[in-house]
């Protein structure tokens, strides 16, 4: 059963700080990841996504790695913005009918 | 940019009753996936559903819960009898093929009395 873990739960960061946050998974056999934000009470915004065959991709300020072989991923945030404030969450799509597991979410604060 | 929309944006229940969760998928996908985050907690999967069945459902995906699509468009979340702990923000994803982005709905947040 893929087990899906971000670290740290929380990140309070100056702005225009560079920021990076960690995703985990337990099984490496996945299809792609994504990293979403979502806003406190909404939906879920999607960010990235890197299909299992890529190592990175980039949207803006913000890059994405994947190390499938180590179950990790990282979401690189440059010169962080107050509007980034949100919670980040990573999920990894495996197994069956492309169902997504998602980690519990780091929950990013930006003061100004 | 085509999106999913899901409606009611908001559903407040008696327990015991019934709810319709309905989600508009984007056109031309094909996979359809219901989620749920209970408050504070993870996103779950709940089903997914592809060619007007159920591909795969989840342990929480109990014989209170159904999925359908009655016309063709919009994909539906039944829950016959709700619980108090049924009480949660359901989401809808959409997907054209297998392997490619999700896109999620903004959700209904569902709340038991």
């Amino acid at each position: 059963k893929q087990e899906v873990t971000q670290i740290p739960a929380a990140l309070s960061v100056p702005e225009g700080e560079n920021l990076v946050l960690n995703c985990s998974f337990t099984d490496s056999a996945i299809y792609n990841l994504q990293w979403f934000r979502q806003d406190p009470g909404k939906g879920l915004t999607s960010l990235l996504l890197i299909q299992s065959s890529q190592r990175e991709q980039t949207s803006g300020r913000l890059n994405a790695s994947l190390d499938k072989s180590s179950g990790r991923s990282t979401l690189y945030i440059a010169a962080s913005q107050p509007g980034d404030s949100a919670t980040y969450l990573c999920a990894v799509n495996s197994g069956g009918y492309q169902k997504v597991t998602f980690g519990t979410g780091t929950k990013l604060q930006v003061i100004p | 940019e085509p999106e999913v929309t899901q409606t009611p944006s908001h559903q407040v229940t008696q327990m015991g009753q019934e709810v319709i969760l309905r989600c508009v998928p984007i056109s031309n996908h094909l996979y359809f996936y219901w989620y749920r985050q209970i408050l504070g907690q993870k996103v779950e999967f709940l089903v997914s559903f592809y060619n007007n069945e159920i591909s795969e459902k989840s342990e929480i995906f109990d014989d209170q819960f159904s999925v359908e699509r009655p016309d063709g468009s919009n994909f539906t979340l039944k829950i016959r009898s709700t619980k108090l702990e049924d009480s949660a923000m359901y989401f809808c994803a959409t997907e054209r093929e297998r392997q490619e982005t999700q896109y999620f709905g903004p959700g209904t947040r569902l709340l038991v009395l």
